[in-house]
């Protein structure tokens, strides 16, 4: 079974402009989730879809970040325009939920994003 | 205050020794608990789940308390291939499912 893919693996951007994220998760698994590592840091909960629906996005870290997950499938994470301090490593996870508040996400290699 | 909160480490121990991790989060309302494993410039993978009855697998094994909001994670016989960051991640449903991690414990197994 296929894991859960992100691309691109690395990005190089300059300030002001935009990059898209993209998050396949493992098949049949209707939850995804957005999370953060900047360095010297732990990694920071972005946001979480069930399906195709925002569960929570309070994690995001302001306006200039927009997530989407058309059709319930893969997700996308934009960043526009770009600052210097949203360099770091973005993680996906995807999980099936078994019980409410249960449930073990699976990670995919993350893409390390660096705003010059 | 971290919501969750872990060992400084590192921890530097030979082969075959016995370590054990820390964690501790303050969210009463947790309700899932893991122990995640991350190698130098990967994603976390998951090594296992915590229950409050504690649980093993192999050589690792896991306890929750929950009266004291504590979390263990005991490795023995340690391996060189352990040597990792063991990262310690509570779920809750408080205004929304998070999920919280901890900043890890670096653990270096040496021969």
């Amino acid at each position: 079974e296929a894991g859960v893919t992100q691309f691109p693996s690395h990005s190089v951007i300059e300030k002001g402009q935009t990059v898209t994220l993209r998050c396949d998760p493992i098949s049949g698994h209707d939850n995804l989730y957005w999370y953060r590592r900047v360095m010297g840091k732990e990694i920071k909960f972005l946001l979480h879809f069930v399906k195709e629906s925002k569960q929570d996005e309070s994690g995001m870290p302001n306006n200039r970040f927009l997530a989407e997950r058309t059709g319930g499938t893969y997700s996308t994470l934009k960043v526009q325009p770009a600052e210097l301090e949203d360099s770091g490593v973005y993680f996906c996870a995807s999980s099936q939920e078994r019980r409410a508040g249960y449930n073990e996400q699976f990670f995919g290699p993350g893409t390390r994003l660096t705003v010059l | 205050r971290k919501e969750v909160e872990q060992d400084p480490g590192p921890f530097n121990v030979p082969e075959g020794a016995t370590v054990a991790f820390n964690c501790t989060y303050s969210n009463s309302a947790s309700q899932s608990f893991f122990w995640y494993r991350q190698d130098c410039r990967k994603e976390p993978k998951l090594l296992m789940s915590v229950y409050s009855s504690g649980n093993e697998d192999g050589r690792f094994t896991a306890q929750l308390n929950r009266a004291s909001q504590y979390i263990s994670l005991l490795i023995r016989d340690s391996k060189l291939s352990d040597s990792a960051t063991y990262l310690c991640v509570v779920n809750h449903l408080t205004g929304g499912f998070k999920t919280i991690f901890g900043a890890g414990t670096r653990l270096f197994v040496k021969a």
